[in-house]
């Protein structure tokens, strides 16, 4: 089937090293956010999540960083393995709504 | 556990001929229901959800609809396909009253 990220940007990082993946979102309402993780040809997988009353919040191997003051998000994955190779994208949530906004995505490649 | 089933997997469809793709989740109860569709390189577009038995909202006017027609059964239908049509489809769920959407493995659409 055809690549839903054919043209996105690329974060290639050595194995075992630190990745870090940003993320500008766009309301300053937003209330909650997701960072995803897409393999090729698969649905996303949710990773992390946070409210938009945190800065912070850890998981295993990934952080997520909350900067709502310039409306950035990363993620950060520890220690990177090759199964990480995959697109990541954030999405947000429209206080009050359903409605989220997602972004277009990362790939992150792992090297040997 | 909770679990979304999404099929089918793959399809290729004439221009002018109908759809129907199904989502079903198993494990739980009056889960909020979503369909999105993704294109290369661009992020999630939400094309319906829905709070409820025959409720459904859309999101954008287009060539498709979506029925709910049993609690955990949600339905993504076009009476002609149009090229502009082809893409990768998604069904999500959410807990009602939480933020948090999982998503199912997703149904690559091909009109030729």
């Amino acid at each position: 089937g055809e690549s839903v990220g054919l043209h996105l940007p690329t974060l290639s990082v050595q194995e075992g090293d630190n990745s870090i993946i940003n993320c500008a979102y766009s309301n300053s309402a937003s209330d909650y956010f997701i960072w995803y993780k897409q393999e090729s040809g698969k649905g996303p997988q949710f990773i992390i999540d946070i409210r938009s009353n945190m800065d912070k919040r850890q998981g295993q191997r990934v952080t997520v960083l909350l900067n709502k003051t310039v409306k950035h998000l990363s993620l950060q994955i520890a220690a990177t393995q090759p199964g990480d190779s995959a697109v990541y994208f954030c999405a947000e949530k429209y206080s009050g709504t359903y409605k989220y906004i997602f972004g277009t995505g990362t790939r992150l490649k792992v090297l040997a | 556990s909770q679990t979304i089933h999404q099929w089918p997997a793959t399809l290729v469809q004439p221009v002018g001929s109908p759809l129907s793709l199904e989502c079903t989740v198993e494990g739980t109860s009056n889960p909020n229901l979503y369909w999105y569709r993704q294109a290369a390189g661009r992020g999630l577009q939400l094309l319906f959800y829905s709070v409820g038995i025959g409720q459904i909202s859309s999101e954008v006017p287009q060539n498709l609809s979506a029925s709910r027609p049993q609690d955990r059964q949600f339905i993504l239908s076009s009476k002609k396909l149009l090229l502009s049509d082809s893409g990768f489809y998604l069904c999500a769920w959410s807990r009602a009253g939480s933020n948090t959407i999982y998503f199912g493995e997703g149904s690559w659409l091909t009109v030729v």
